[in-house]
């Protein structure tokens, strides 16, 4: 099983939008609606953000918010802050395959 | 309030083996899964397997096979993880991470354990 596509790098000024793309296969994120974004300090422990691509745990910002389009999901962070800056993992349910993670982005706000 | 805590580090030598707990507390042990998931330094996270705390039944990554085997023992409320055949690219912070059977995502997450190999 090989790991969902991001792209390595996204930044934002404070304020602005970005948006993280996530792209599998029609074996995992095309073919589940069970796709959910870690977000990652350096040296900490993730912590999860969004799940079942569009829903949010309780205590998570509604900056943050999730999507999906045939093989690829998203995750988006609206009114970016210094806080936000992080790594950040999708990771989605593989069938037989068990789970895949992405292979993740640094997000970097300027 | 939910907790994982798992083992201290570990450093092995090639062809060793490591077996790495996680004791879960503050909620009903067997009625959860656990995942282990492993991070390598400065690379991505990477899905091992994992086992249904109530029945016990496994699953373990195609790439894992054969090395990995993880075990629970519910009146400890503890999960373990057993890697053999350690080679040097096995270094990596391992983590255990709760899983809600019939859902797709991890709410908690160990503290993460540190296993070094080296000769």
């Amino acid at each position: 099983q090989s790991a969902l596509t991001q792209p390595a790098s996204v930044s934002g000024s404070p304020g602005q939008s970005i948006t993280i793309s996530c792209t599998g296969t029609s074996s995992d994120v095309g073919s589940y609606n069970f796709v959910s974004w870690y977000q990652q300090h350096p040296g900490k422990v993730p912590k999860l953000m969004t799940y079942e691509v569009n829903k949010r745990p309780s205590g998570v910002s509604n900056r943050f918010s999730g999507s999906k389009s045939g093989n690829t999901a998203s995750l988006t962070i609206s009114g970016l802050q210094a806080e936000d800056e992080a790594d950040y993992y999708c990771c989605s349910y593989a069938g037989s395959s068990g789970y895949v993670f992405g292979t993740g982005t640094k997000v970097t706000v300027l | 309030q939910v907790q994982l805590v798992q083992s201290g580090a570990e450093v092995r030598k090639p062809g060793a083996s490591v077996k790495v707990s996680c004791k879960g507390s503050g909620y009903t042990f067997s009625s959860y899964a656990m995942h282990w998931v492993r991070q390598a330094p400065g690379q991505r996270l990477e899905w091992m397997g994992w086992i249904n705390a109530g029945n016990g039944d496994t699953k373990y990554s195609q790439k894992f096979q054969g090395r990995v085997t993880i075990t629970r023992d519910t009146s400890a409320s503890t999960v373990s993880m057993e890697l053999s055949s350690l080679r040097s690219e096995d270094t990596a912070v391992y983590y255990c991470a709760r899983n809600n059977v019939g859902t797709s995502f991890f709410d908690y997450w160990g503290q993460g354990t540190l296993v070094t190999v080296s000769s």
